[in-house]
């Protein structure tokens, strides 16, 4: 089945660890972004990508960083330098065909909290 | 920065009823569209209504966009316990590079 897989599904850190969240989607999407939840906060955006070897900061990515050498692979990493990393974390992409965005299609989440 | 806001923030309904949320934005949009969202769940889309659209329809939801009041509404009808969740509307501004805005969310609790 096609779809975005997400995981871990929970992770617990450390403070001063960095953490590596993975996100993978077979969708053949070129366009792909990470979005941090917190309670009545809605969703904030990371960072995205529209196409390989190329990302761009989100409202919120102070403290994340991202690689995307794949079409289908789109990791976060969170790292020490993020103040408050306990949230949730959604991946998601979207086809690039048709112009203007269309709909996303969300993983299952990663829920990180540190200790 | 968060563009839409739905309204109201908590919504509890008897199974049966009808469903109202608001979302209201700032600046000119190219689409907008409504997620859910289960508890603890990643989102899942809904509908996207167009710029140049005033309605559209998809099985019990409808969809309106008033771009003059800069608001859109979902209505759910005849509601199912099934259907308690968090629902979030999204904005793409005109011009936005590839990006969409989520509001805040609203808690529709549907009683059975």
């Amino acid at each position: 089945d096609g779809g975005i897989t997400q995981s871990p599904k929970y992770l617990f850190r450390k403070e001063g660890q960095n953490v590596t969240l993975s996100c993978e989607q077979n969708l053949n999407h070129d366009a792909m972004y990470w979005y941090r939840q917190d309670p009545g906060q809605g969703l904030r955006l990371i960072y995205y990508s529209q196409i390989v070897n190329d990302f761009q900061k989100g409202d919120i990515a102070e403290g994340y960083s991202v690689s995307r050498e794949k079409k289908e692979s789109f990791p976060l990493t969170v790292t020490s330098a993020q103040k408050n990393p306990t949230a949730f974390y959604l991946c998601a992409s979207r086809s690039t065909s048709g112009g203007f965005p269309g709909e996303l299609f969300f993983g299952e989440g990663s829920r990180l909290t540190v200790l | 920065s968060q563009q839409g806001e739905e309204d109201p923030q908590a919504l509890s309904i008897q199974e049966g009823e009808n469903a109202t949320m608001n979302c209201s934005y700032k600046t000119s949009i190219n689409n907008l569209q409504w997620y859910r969202q289960n508890s603890g769940r990643g989102l899942v889309h809904l509908i996207l209504i167009r710029s140049n659209e005033r309605e559209k329809h998809s099985g019990r939801l409808r969809v309106t966009l008033d771009t003059s009041k800069k608001s859109s509404s979902l209505l759910i009808t005849a509601s199912r316990a099934a259907d308690t969740a968090s629902y979030f509307c999204a904005t793409v501004n005109t011009g936005a590079n590839s990006k969409l805005t989520f509001g805040k969310g609203i808690t529709l609790s549907v009683r059975p």
